[in-house]
């Protein structure tokens, strides 16, 4: 089975553009999961994705978005990039609806820094 | 103000030791998890629990959830368990919560 895959590994922008980050979760999961690494910090949640509908996001502003399409996988957009948001972006997929009612199967990240 | 605190934040100890790391949470949950993270930075999921206690392999996990608490035990540790330990939590608003890990070494 296919573990949780994102691309582009690395991702060098400059300030002010925009970043687009994608995902693939483990086949016959539905829900995506967007969290943020910044260096020296914990994890911070971003984005819920299921069924395609965005079902919560956390305290980030609106700069970040997303969507989820119809085959489950997902992708992370970023505008108007600033130098605090070089970090590791990490998408995790579970099974079901609830949100974290299941285990999290995590992929090994986008590193993105902004020069 | 941290939702989630976990302790020892640095925890070095000999091969064979048992390994306790807790932690603290101040909202309420529907679900506790704990990752493990290696230096590359991927990230595995541990364990999953709302009540009791679960165990796999030579790791434990509990959770109290009257006093808010959850303690990760590693028995007969190895240095395969070198990692950053992370417990993360989800609310009843479906907001999820990370605390910011325990590094732990485990020397031979």
């Amino acid at each position: 089975e296919a573990g949780v895959t994102q691309s582009p590994t690395h991702l060098i922008k400059t300030r002010g553009q925009q970043a687009t980050l994608r995902c693939s979760p483990i086949s016959g999961h539905t829900s995506v999961y967007w969290y943020q690494q910044a260096l020296g910090l914990g994890l911070q949640f971003l984005l819920w994705y299921d069924e395609g509908e965005e079902r919560n996001r956390g305290n980030f502003p609106p700069r970040f978005s997303g969507r989820q399409f119809p085959n489950y996988s997902s992708e992370l957009n970023v505008n108007a990039l600033e130098l605090e948001d070089s970090a590791l972006y990490l998408c995790a997929s579970s099974k079901g609806t609830h949100g974290w009612s299941q285990p999290q199967h995590f992929g090994d990240g986008t590193r993105l820094s902004i020069l | 103000k941290n939702e989630v605190e976990q302790s020892p934040q640095n925890l070095t100890a000999q091969e064979g030791e048992f390994i306790t790391i807790n932690c603290s949470y101040s909202v309420g949950i529907s679900a506790l998890h704990w990752l493990q993270q290696h230096p590359g930075g991927g990230i595995v999921s541990l364990f999953m629990l709302s009540s009791g206690k679960k165990k796999h392999g030579r790791l434990i996990a509990t959770i109290n959830i009257q006093e808010k608490h959850s303690s990760l035990h590693i028995t007969a540790s190895h240095p395969r368990d070198s990692a950053v330990y992370i417990c993360a939590v989800r609310d009843t608003g479906n907001q999820f919560y990370f605390g910011t890990g325990t590094s732990l070494t485990v020397i031979p």
